[in-house]
Order: C-alpha cells, then sequence, then structure tokens
C-alpha cells in the first residue's frame, strides 16, 4: 500500500525558512515523480515543484523559482521541499504526491495528507 | 500558462441524479486532462486521467469525455459519498495548472 507521510509544517515569520518532509513506502521510490502540490486556505490547488524518479530533473512553479528547492533522499526514502524566503501567500496545506511516472508529475496517483506552513508575523 | 476554467463553481444536486461539470482550457491541449476529487479537510484523490480513463478502483458512475479544450466530467447516479469539490487539471504542459474547483453540494 503506498503511503505518504507529510511533516515539517508550521508558523514561520515572513522572510523565513523552512524545511518540509514527505516520507513515502509500499513503492520503489525511485522509480516514480514526485510533486509538492499546495492549497492556500479555502482556495484550490496549486502546482509547486516536481523532481524526478532519479533526482535529476527539477521543475517548478514560477511563483516559487529561486526560493524553494525541491530534492529525494533515496537511502530515507524521503521527498524534501525547502522553503526560503518565505512569504503571506506561501500560506498553504502542502501535499506530496507521488506520479505513475518517472520524469513527469503529469498526473498524480496518490497523496499525502498534507502539512499546514503558516507565514504570519 | 494554460488556464483552466471549470463551470459550474457550485452545484446542488440530489442522490441518483446525473452531474456534469465542465472544464475549458484556455488553448487546445489534445485529451491532456486529469480529474479529482477532494473532500472537507482531506487530500485529493484522482479519478480520471487522459480525459476519459478511470483510475483503478474508481467507481464506474464516473465518466469523463472531450479534446481540445472542452471537457467534462460526468456521475451518472450520484451517491452521498459523492459530495465533495472536484477539480480539472491540465497534463499538456508545464505548469501544470488546475480548475477552480466545482463543490457538489446536497439539495
Amino acid at each position: 500500500e503506498v503511503q505518504l507521510l507529510e511533516s515539517g509544517g508550521g508558523l514561520v515569520q515572513p522572510g523565513g525558512s523552512l524545511r518540509l518532509s514527505c516520507a513515502a513506502s509500499g513503492f520503489t521510490f525511485t522509480t516514480y515523480a514526485m510533486s509538492w502540490v499546495r492549497q492556500a486556505p479555502g482556495k484550490g490547488l496549486e502546482w509547486v515543484s516536481t523532481i524526478s524518479g532519479g533526482g535529476t530533473s527539477t521543475y517548478y512553479a514560477d511563483s516559487v523559482k529561486g526560493r524553494f528547492t525541491i530534492s529525494r533522499d533515496i537511502s530515507k526514502n524521503t521527498l524534501y521541499l525547502q522553503m526560503n524566503s518565505l512569504r503571506a501567500e506561501d500560506t498553504a496545506v502542502y501535499y506530496c504526491a507521488k506520479a505513475p511516472y518517472y520524469d513527469s508529475g503529469k498526473r498524480l496517483d496518490y497523496w499525502g495528507q498534507g502539512t499546514l506552513v503558516t507565514v504570519s508575523s | 500558462d494554460i488556464e483552466m476554467t471549470q463551470s459550474p463553481l457550485s452545484l446542488s444536486a440530489s442522490v441518483g441524479d446525473r452531474v456534469t461539470i465542465t472544464c475549458r482550457a484556455s488553448q487546445s491541449i489534445s485529451n491532456f486532462v486529469n480529474w479529482y476529487q477532494q473532500k472537507p479537510g482531506k487530500a485529493p484523490n484522482f479519478l480520471i486521467y487522459a480525459a476519459s480513463s478511470l483510475e483503478s478502483g474508481v467507481p464506474s458512475r464516473f465518466s469523463g469525455s472531450g479534446s481540445g479544450t472542452d471537457f467534462t466530467l460526468t456521475i451518472s447516479s450520484l451517491q452521498p459519498e459523492d459530495f465533495a469539490t472536484y477539480y480539472c487539471q491540465q497534463s499538456h504542459s508545464i505548469p501544470w495548472t488546475f480548475g477552480q474547483g466545482t463543490k457538489v453540494e446536497i439539495k
């Protein structure tokens, strides 16, 4: 059974940093691309970033490019999202999600339960 | 970026009703559309890919159609567990973009 468990969310001040983690199990971690998708309170879904199965290719939304970094540790079966220079508009529930492809996050077949990031002073 | 516009944004329906949700892309995207269901406080659940292919385990009352710029999600006979918000998503090109969501409520 595929399981994705996010952690690392919390309250951070504008300009601060936070690292989200997503522990994956139930599938061969290096075979599939992984993504982060966020949802601001009461709003819709927004794709944030995708990393290929081997970690060599990464893709970002313009809204986070240069501030967020996606990575994966295959020894720990864990996906990360390093978030720097955080802004109020980054406040959202962040979901990690698995793609059924090696190098594309164009569809997401399994999702974690999400972790809330609040950027506020 | 490809913009995805859903309609309606909300609807009220009764158990057993046939429900149709529309999604329009800002440019032609062939059949590169996925659909997700999200219940309050929960993660999205993947329903349909490539506009009309049902994900494994999804009930057959869900169906999708369309190509080019216009797509639909249909629930043939609404069940109590189907009351949720539904999102379309284009898988044609990065950045992957979602529609605003359509909330299906109980009449």
